[in-house]
C-alpha cells in the first residue's frame, strides 16, 4: 500500500526566502507525481506534474524534482512571496491505474 | 475553458437521508476521480472512472456509498442513508487519460 509523508507539517519563512518542501513515497512504482497548493476553503490548483520518466520540472518560480530510487519529491519555491502562504500537497499517481495517494500536506507561511 | 464543476456547492442533509452529489469534468477528459477531505485530514480516494467505467471501487467506505457515471461525461456520487461521519468536503477531478488532475471546487456536506 502506498504512503505518502510531507514534512514539514508547517513552515513559517519570511517574504523573500527560497524553501524546500519534501515528499516522500514508500512504493517507487509509481505513474507521476503531482504537487498542488489549497487555500483556505477552496478546491486544488494544480502546480507541477512530473512523468515518472522525468526527473524534474519548472513553473516560474516552481520546480519540483523526483528521484524514484529514493522515492523523493521537493518542491523548490524561490523569492517566496505571501501570496504563496497555502497548504501544499503531493501525490503519486499508481501505476495500476487511477488511484492517487496524497500526504496530508504542508502549510506554508510567508511573512511579510 | 471551463474547468471541473460541481454541484451543489453546500449540502446539509437529516442523518438517513439520502444524498446526490454531481460533477462535471472538463470537456475531453477521460479519467474523472472522487476523493473526500475530513475537517483537518488529508484526502480520500474514493473511486475513479476510465470512460463509464470504474476499474476500482476499493476507496469506497461503504456499500451506503455508490458513483456512476454517463456519456464518458457528468458522474454522481450517493450516499444512502447518510451518517455524521459522512460530512465532509467530496472533490472531484478530471484528467486526460491518467495525466494532470484539476479539480472542482468541492461539495461540502453537512449532516446533522
Amino acid at each position: 500500500k502506498q504512503e505518502v509523508t510531507q514534512i514539514p507539517a508547517a513552515l513559517s519563512v519570511p517574504e523573500g526566502e527560497n524553501l524546500v518542501l519534501n515528499c516522500s513515497f514508500t512504493d517507487s512504482a509509481i505513474y507521476n507525481l503531482q504537487w498542488f497548493r489549497q487555500d483556505p476553503g477552496k478546491g486544488l490548483t494544480s502546480l507541477l506534474l512530473i512523468q515518472s520518466s522525468q526527473r524534474e520540472q519548472t513553473s516560474g518560480r516552481l520546480n519540483a524534482s523526483l528521484d524514484k530510487s529514493s522515492g523523493r519529491s521537493t518542491l523548490y519555491i524561490a523569492a517566496s512571496q505571501p501570496g504563496d502562504s497555502a497548504t501544499y500537497l503531493c501525490a503519486a499517481g499508481n501505476t495500476n491505474a487511477g488511484k492517487s495517494t496524497f500526504g496530508d500536506g504542508t502549510t506554508l507561511t510567508v511573512k511579510p | 475553458g471551463a474547468g471541473v464543476s460541481q454541484s451543489p456547492s453546500n449540502k446539509v442533509t437529516e442523518k438517513g437521508k439520502d444524498v446526490e452529489l454531481r460533477c462535471d469534468p472538463i470537456s475531453g477528459h477521460t479519467a474523472l476521480y472522487w476523493y473526500r477531505q475530513s475537517l483537518g485530514q488529508g484526502l480520500e480516494f474514493l473511486i475513479y472512472f476510465q470512460g463509464n467505467s470504474a476499474p476500482d471501487k476499493s476507496g469506497l467506505p461503504s456499500d451506503r456509498f455508490s458513483a456512476e457515471r454517463t456519456g464518458g461525461s457528468v458522474s454522481t456520487l450517493t450516499i444512502q442513508r447518510t451518517q455524521q461521519e459522512d460530512s465532509a468536503v467530496y472533490l472531484c477531478a478530471s484528467s486526460l487519460s491518467w495525466g494532470e488532475q484539476y479539480f472542482g471546487p468541492g461539495t461540502r456536506l453537512t449532516v446533522t
